[in-house]
């Protein structure tokens, strides 16, 4: 089935480490995006990728950094300068174009030890 | 950009239908009305959409007033598996942003 995949599902980070999220999509679908969630609040956009090998900066990008090399595939990595990383992180894509809907993976949530 | 409010929860009985509102005064004429929900531990799901007429789907009917200030969203018979939050979204037709933004949206509890 055609989908959006991240992994891992759960994610832990010692102060100072960096760590990336993966995230995958055969939707041959142009645009990606990350978000983050805060536990009783809406979702927050991180980065954003409406083709490949360009990214722009969404509302909240400092201490994150992106790539997108290849069109399946825009992986998000938390820098030790992002100081509250905890968090849900969710990935999404769509076709592109005006009002396209755009289809989310099951996230990873990712906690300092 | 222009803002939605919602109320933080509501409560249905399983079979009924559930009307979900959402104010927009501040829409523009290129905002179209997006909805998408959420279930616990889960990323987001598209619901449905529209710009100025009522919009039926597999999923649920958008109801948008005429002066489009406000809409709602119906699902005509609730089930446990609709328990999840509402988002309502604006987003701006007119250029291509892929943009959306998140509000706190409404709790929908299913009752049995």
């Amino acid at each position: 089935d055609g989908g959006i995949t991240q992994s891992p599902k759960y994610l832990f980070r010692k102060e100072g480490q960096n760590v990336t999220l993966s995230c995958e999509q055969n939707l041959n679908h142009d645009a990606m995006y990350w978000y983050r969630q805060d536990p009783g609040q809406g979702l927050r956009l991180i980065y954003y990728s409406q083709i490949v090998n360009d990214f722009q900066k969404g509302d909240i990008a400092e201490g994150y950094s992106v790539s997108r090399e290849k069109k399946e595939s825009f992986p998000l990595t938390v820098t030790s300068a992002q100081k509250n990383p905890t968090a849900f992180y969710l990935c999404a894509s769509s076709s592109g174009g005006n009002n396209q809907p755009q289809h989310f993976g099951d996230g990873t949530r990712l906690s300092i030890l | 950009d222009a803002k939605t409010t919602q109320p933080n929860s509501m409560e249905s009985n399983e079979e009924e239908p559930v009307h979900l509102p959402c104010n927009h005064s501040t829409i523009s004429g290129t905002d179209y009305i997006h909805w998408y929900r959420q279930l616990p531990s889960q990323g987001p799901e598209y619901v449905i959409h529209g710009l100025t007429s009522n919009v039926n789907n597999r999923m649920a009917s958008l109801a948008i007033a005429e002066d489009r200030k406000s809409s709602t969203l119906i699902l005509h018979r609730a089930t446990l598996r609709d328990a999840a939050v509402y988002y309502c979204i604006l987003r701006d037709g007119s250029y291509n942003t892929d943009k959306l933004i998140f509000g706190t949206g409404t709790r929908l509890q299913v009752f049995p």
